[in-house]
Order: structure tokens, then C-alpha cells, then sequence
């Protein structure tokens, strides 16, 4: 079962931040949070990960709370592209062990 | 070039059929897995290989026989296809190594419609 959730559903306004919160409060100390995205009928497409500290790439930041129990992946400029259901995923972060997916949010970005 | 490709991308057939669907991974990793993606659009783990020994079986039916003849492959073999196996699948690969990320690539599914 997963172990993190989301909000079901979001909209953002087309170049706006889109901010997608998760909750991961039972994470273990050696756990890594990652999110991925998958747009309609694409494989899902790995966005960004973290540990402790705030991430960023070229898709988007990620910011950790001090206690690791939720986390919110930012997208600051959404495009239209960017529409797609947002995964949040707490794993160790090496080895075999494969993702968990929980059901995602849908984050939808319009003009 | 494709990091991660499937093969067939769509396939329609009858129940009671045997279906394959293989993948092939040119990233080097040594992990490889299966996913299912069901109509309400639920990803589930069905079977990681690493280094071409089975590592995880969720629970899946023996109908499902996982084969992987080397690391840059897992294929998927259907016997005796059921109303219930439609549904996308998708391989995806990692690098299981101390130095990894843990990122796991994914392939563009295969989609498996059963009439």
C-alpha cells in the first residue's frame, strides 16, 4: 500500500505556480521521497527526489518539512504540458525496491 | 534511442489466448519490472527481476510467467488470457547500485485488450 497521500484533484492557471502538497507522516529515516508524473497514456516520467534537504531541477523544487511527514512539489511556471497525474512516493532510495503508486493527484493547468 | 521499449504497443485478442509482450532496456541497469495499469488507472507492481533473478512476485496469477534471458530484458508471457487482463502494462528499469538515485525509467506500455 502506499504510504503517502494526496489531494485528488488540482487546477492551476497556466504560467502560475502549481504547488501539490503530500503527506507522508509514517516515512522511515532511510526513505527518500520521489514524485513522479504521468501524462495521458505515457509511461510515468520521474520528476524529482529528496531526502532531507530542498531539491531543485530543471522541472520543478521540492520542498521537505523539518520532520520529513509532508512535502510539496512545485512547478513554478505550469504550462499546459505539464497537465498530467502527479505521483508522491516515499522508497528507499537505492536498491531494488520498486515504486508504490498511490492514486495521484490531477493536477490540471488551464489557459 | 528508447531507454526503455515495449513491444507490442497494442494487442487485441481473444480469451483464452497465450500473448507476449517484450521489453528491452539500453540503460545498463540491472533491475527490471512489470507494472499494470487497470482502467480506473491504479499502477501496481506485478514482478522486479535484478540481474535476471526474480525478486518480487505480487501476488500474481501463474499464469503470468515473467522470463528474462538477460539483464536488457524481461518479457511477459500470458497464458490463457482472461476479461480481466486488459489493461496498459509497463516495464520500467533501475540501477539497483549503492550509487543510484533509485530512479526508475519507464517504457510507453502496452496496451492488452481481451474480447
Amino acid at each position: 500500500d502506499a504510504k503517502t497521500t494526496q489531494p485528488t484533484s488540482m487546477d492551476c492557471a497556466e504560467g502560475r505556480a502549481a504547488n501539490l502538497p503530500c503527506n507522508h507522516s509514517t516515512i522511515s529515516g532511510n526513505e527518500y521521497v520521489y514524485w513522479y508524473r504521468q501524462i495521458h497514456s505515457q509511461g510515468p516520467q520521474y520528476i524529482i527526489h529528496g531526502l532531507k534537504n530542498n531539491e531543485t531541477n530543471e522541472m520543478a523544487s521540492l520542498i521537505i518539512t523539518e520532520d520529513r511527514k509532508s512535502s510539496t512539489l512545485i512547478l513554478p511556471h505550469a504550462t499546459l504540458r505539464d497537465t498530467a497525474v502527479y505521483y508522491c512516493i516515499v522508497r528507499v532510495g537505492s536498491g531494488n525496491t520498486p515504486l508504490v503508486f498511490g492514486k495521484g493527484t490531477r493536477l490540471s493547468v488551464i489557459a | 534511442d528508447t531507454a526503455v521499449s515495449q513491444t507490442p504497443k497494442y494487442l487485441v485478442t481473444q480469451m483464452g489466448n497465450d500473448k507476449s509482450i517484450k521489453c528491452e532496456q539500453n540503460l545498463g541497469h540491472d533491475t527490471m519490472y512489470w507494472y499494470k495499469q487497470d482502467s480506473k488507472k491504479f499502477l501496481k507492481i506485478m514482478f522486479s527481476y535484478n540481474n535476471k533473478e526474480l525478486i518480487i512476485n505480487e501476488t500474481v496469477p501463474n499464469r503470468f510467467s515473467p522470463k528474462s534471458p538477460d539483464k536488457a530484458h524481461l518479457n511477459l508471457h500470458i497464458n490463457s488470457l482472461e476479461l480481466g487482463d486488459s489493461a496498459v502494462y509497463f516495464c520500467a528499469s533501475s540501477f539497483a547500485g549503492g550509487a543510484s538515485t533509485g530512479e526508475l525509467f519507464f517504457g510507453e506500455g502496452s496496451r492488452l485488450t481481451v474480447l
